[in-house]
């Protein structure tokens, strides 16, 4: 296991079209995070799963967002109606099961989105 | 709203100068962490701080976490063109089910 694998890397798509993301975390972590990031700004909190339950939706997650981890391993993050203004980079992350505050994240590489 | 500020926002120095990243909130943190940045990667966790008033080094880089868990620092000794980044400071609040991050700091060194 060599760490968290995002494809694609990059992704353009056209202004109204839908995307889908997938992250692979690593396989002995219980909780995935999906966060955004914006030229210049740190990455923003999405979503977070601890195995295939989501716990926690940021309001950045309008109803064109929907996220699952169906079976607490790979997890898909999908735009519907995709607008300009979701043109960033999609980051996904996974920690161990415990006491978050004593783990850090390991983050995949993201997901570039350029919608035109 | 961000819950963590940077500053500076941008730092441009030369190789071999000392440099500090601050990282400050209004929020008590229970935990703090750093991370470093390189063009289209993820940030890669540097250190986590748990403690108030706690320091940690990592090779020329020393973090301290304040007294009262609202702010901390980075400190790089004779900065190397290989400390190019932008580092980034993510506190958790309460159970830390996530973490906040800062606006973030980019760095140049220039060889």
């Amino acid at each position: 296991d060599t760490g968290v694998s995002q494809d694609p890397r990059h992704k353009i798509t056209k202004r109204g079209q839908n995307v889908t993301f997938r992250c692979d975390p690593i396989s002995e972590h219980n909780r995935l995070y999906w966060y955004r990031q914006t030229l210049g700004q740190g990455p923003e909190f999405l979503t977070y799963f601890q195995n295939e339950a989501q716990l926690e939706k940021s309001r950045l997650l309008s109803d064109r967002f929907s996220a699952e981890r169906p079976k607490g391993s790979f997890s898909t993050l999908e735009i519907q109606r995709t607008e300009q203004g979701d043109s960033a980079m999609y980051l996904c992350a996974s920690s161990p099961f415990g006491i978050s505050r004593n783990y850090g994240y390991t983050f995949g590489s993201g997901t570039r989105l350029t919608v035109v | 709203t961000q819950l963590l500020e940077q500053s500076p926002q941008f730092l441009s120095i030369q190789e071999g100068e000392n440099l500090t990243v601050y990282c400050n909130s209004s929020s008590v943190f229970s935990s703090l962490q750093w991370y470093r940045q390189e063009p289209g990667e993820g940030p890669v966790l540097l250190v986590t701080v748990v403690t108030g008033g706690e320091v940690k080094k990592l090779k020329r880089l020393t973090f301290q976490f304040g007294d009262a868990r609202k702010d901390s620092s980075l400190h790089i000794t004779a900065a190397q063109p290989g400390d190019t980044g932008l580092y980034l400071c993510a506190g958790s609040v309460g159970t830390g089910n996530q973490f906040y991050f800062g606006t973030g700091t980019s760095l140049t060194v220039i060889p």
